[in-house]
């Protein structure tokens, strides 16, 4: 069974750049696994930041971006800001029956 | 403006019965897949299963498969989610979300505001 893979944790300084990544037990991500991201703050719905690897979404500041770095999905959060504190998910698509799998999520931490 | 509007929380006992449901707004209902998300308490986002409602095509993760029932009622453009026999442990927060795209589902863009589901004798 593969599993996607997140840091659980990662910190960053007001105005710095963070990237996140999301990866598989088994394997590389690659464009055809559709990587997207989501940022959650506690008690409130899923936010979607970035889809299909690269596309923002509607509203997202182009502070947030993503790309495939290596072997891994990743999210970069550039001049992070204190409400950029959150839990940030992404998503693997991985085919006909199976469909899509969460990574366990990264809390980040602004300080 | 796209919108879905969950129904309210919900306190059952195990063994009982439950549906919630997710009105969409704002787009064609029939023409997009809508899909449910669980958060179990303190956890992370599980993709459950997803519903095409223009022809009830329905995809379950196998994690789930079995376990829960989708459906859909495009009349009143609105999902479903449901339990014949509710444990315990299907205590979470459960969102639905819409792609972004029409005519596959893809990754989720909307999402409802979540049904709090809690299961306790």
């Amino acid at each position: 069974q593969t599993v996607v893979t997140q840091e659980p944790s990662f910190s960053v300084s007001p105005g710095g750049t963070v990237t996140l990544t999301c990866g598989l037990s088994s394997g590389s991500v690659s464009t055809s696994y559709y990587p997207s991201w989501y940022q959650q703050t506690p008690g409130q719905a899923p936010r979607t930041l970035i889809y299909s690897t690269n596309t923002r979404s509607s509203g997202v500041p182009d502070r947030f971006s993503g790309s495939i770095l290596g072997n891994k999905a990743a999210l970069t959060i550039t001049g992070a800001q204190a409400d950029d504190e959150s839990d940030y998910y992404c998503v693997l698509y991985m085919g006909s029956g199976i469909y899509w799998v969460f990574g366990g999520g990264t809390k980040l931490t602004v300080l | 403006e796209v919108q879905l509007v969950q129904s309210g929380a919900e306190v059952k006992k195990p063994g009982e019965s439950l549906k919630i449901s997710c009105k969409g707004s704002g787009y064609s209902f029939t023409s997009y897949w809508i899909g449910w998300v669980r958060q179990m308490p303190g956890k992370g986002l599980e993709w459950m299963g997803i519903i095409y409602p223009g022809d009830s095509d329905t995809r379950y993760s196998p994690s789930f498969q079995g376990q829960v029932t989708i459906s859909a009622d495009k009349s009143i453009s609105t999902a479903y989610l449901q339990w014949s026999s509710l444990k315990a442990s299907d205590t979470a927060m459960y969102y639905c979300a819409r792609p972004i795209d029409s005519g596959w589902y893809g990754p989720f863009d909307y999402w409802g505001q979540g049904t709090l589901v809690t299961v306790s004798s």
